[in-house]
């Protein structure tokens, strides 16, 4: 079954602390996708990035970073120097070609970050 | 206007209410999506549509009913709905629902059964 775990229910930093969001996925496909958004208090999520099961390779966007490890089924979201603004929930989410194509979602993250 | 348009953004209805929450996106995409936001839960989906055609229904109650008129329309029809059922309820698209795009999703109607 598939499954994603983000045990981290809620996280505090002070601005322009680094902080990592971790993600755990659960899934038997080999090929599949997994995903990061941001959900600020407007409610609609943001997508962030999309990352298929065959690339490893982590990847920089500015202040963020992600860093995929199938061997440890994780895809874990860093945001360098932390900025009020980012304080959001974030979401991982997992989606494989199964036959359902469902977007499967963890729990999600509350960050805060403090002035 | 662009992206994923939801209405009302909130919504308060009595237990033997009618009422519909529409979903609206202006992005060219082929699946629509419901998901219904509880607090302290995973997103649940609820119905998938690809094409006009609903594709998934996760054991979702019949108080709540789908439609989709055209690829840029879907509706959620709520009646006779129970306390539980209040939630935020996020509509989303993607290009095809079988293909690995991501899903854009609009802001929400935020729903309160009392």
């Amino acid at each position: 079954a598939q499954k994603v775990t983000q045990a981290q229910t809620e996280i505090s930093v002070v601005e322009k602390e680094d902080v990592t969001l971790d993600c755990v996925y659960e899934t038997r496909d080999t090929t599949y996708y997994l995903f990061w958004y941001k959900q600020p208090p407007s409610g609609e999520l943001v997508f962030l990035i999309r990352r298929n099961s065959f690339d490893e390779q982590n990847e920089i966007s500015g202040r963020y970073s992600w860093n995929f490890q199938k061997s440890t089924s994780s895809f874990n979201f860093t945001i360098t120097a932390s900025q009020v603004v980012d304080s959001a929930v974030y979401f991982c989410a997992l989606r494989d070609l199964s036959g359902t194509y469902k977007y499967i979602f963890g729990t999600g993250t509350r960050l805060k970050v403090l002035a | 206007e662009t992206g994923v348009t939801q209405t009302p953004r909130h919504l308060v209805m009595g237990m033997t209410n009618k009422k519909s929450l529409k979903c609206e996106q202006h992005l060219g995409h082929n699946a629509m999506y419901w998901y219904k936001q509880s607090a302290k839960k995973p997103l649940e989906l609820m119905f998938v549509y690809n094409f006009k055609e609903q594709t998934e229904n996760n054991s979702v109650p019949s108080r709540f009913s789908p439609e989709c008129p055209n690829s840029s329309h879907l509706f959620l029809h709520l009646h006779t709905l129970q306390p539980e059922d209040s939630a935020l309820y996020l509509c989303a698209s993607s290009q095809e629902a079988d293909r690995d795009t991501e899903a854009f999703f609009g802001q929400g109607t935020r729903l309160t059964v009392v």
